[in-house]
């Protein structure tokens, strides 16, 4: 079946310092992969996507490259605020998967950053 | 805009009762989910549905049910409340296989 692995958090970091929040996936066929963000008391929110290998999806000064040959999509941004606070889930949602709609989610990373 | 709307936000409720969770979306999809979001946990599947008249079970159904009379409007029930239900629930909609999810607010329920 499918599967998303994201590093264990919470990641702290200091205002300005870069940010990596790794991800790495199985999938039976050629999926579709996300990051969402969710900020504290809110729902999901969609912050960037890629759908197919070498895209890269960018956002807010999020960006994320979907390498087929590593099964990997990690997040990156160059320099961090501390309105960046919030929980980061990765994500795919795979059509090959008889027709499902239904996505899977990584567990998600809590990232706080420190003025 | 179109969008995605849960009520009530937060609900307190006794060990026992039935509790009916709104979700609303006016984004015309005929596929909508339900989640549970838990410390330790990420978000867990309840149940989702492709359309008018279907429903089904996700992972973590049990105690749950849902229906779903239109396209805009898929209600959770609890049918008889337990303090494990305590937790933050989600309600989400999808427009094609590998779209992104479009996400409501949240419904935070508390059973005592």
């Amino acid at each position: 079946g499918n599967s998303v692995t994201q590093m264990e958090g919470p990641v702290t970091l200091s205002e300005e310092a870069f940010l990596t929040i790794n991800c790495t996936y199985t999938a039976t066929g050629y999926p579709s992969l996300f990051w969402y963000v969710q900020y504290p008391g809110e729902g999901l929110q969609l912050l960037l996507k890629a759908t197919k290998a070498d895209d890269k999806g960018s956002n807010k000064g999020f960006e994320a490259t979907y390498r087929k040959e590593t099964t990997s999509f990690h997040l990156e941004k160059g320099s961090v605020q501390v309105s960046d606070s919030a929980v980061y889930f990765c994500a795919l949602s795979d059509p090959s998967s008889g027709g499902s709609y239904i996505p899977t989610f990584g567990r998600g990373t809590s990232l706080i950053v420190h003025p | 805009d179109a969008e995605i709307t849960q009520s009530p936000r937060h609900k307190i409720t006794e060990t026992g009762r039935q509790v009916t969770l709104a979700c609303h979306q006016t984004w015309n999809h005929n596929n909508m989910f339900w989640y549970r979001q838990d410390l330790g946990h990420g978000l867990r599947l309840i149940h989702y549905s492709y359309g008018v008249q279907d429903t089904n079970k996700g992972e973590v159904s049990d105690g749950y049910s849902v229906s779903r009379s239109n396209t805009e409007d898929l209600p959770l029930t609890l049918e008889s409340a337990a303090s494990s239900q305590t937790s933050v629930y989600f309600c989400a909609s999808v427009r094609d296989i590998g779209s992104e999810q479009y996400f409501g607010p949240g419904t935070r329920l508390t059973v005592t």
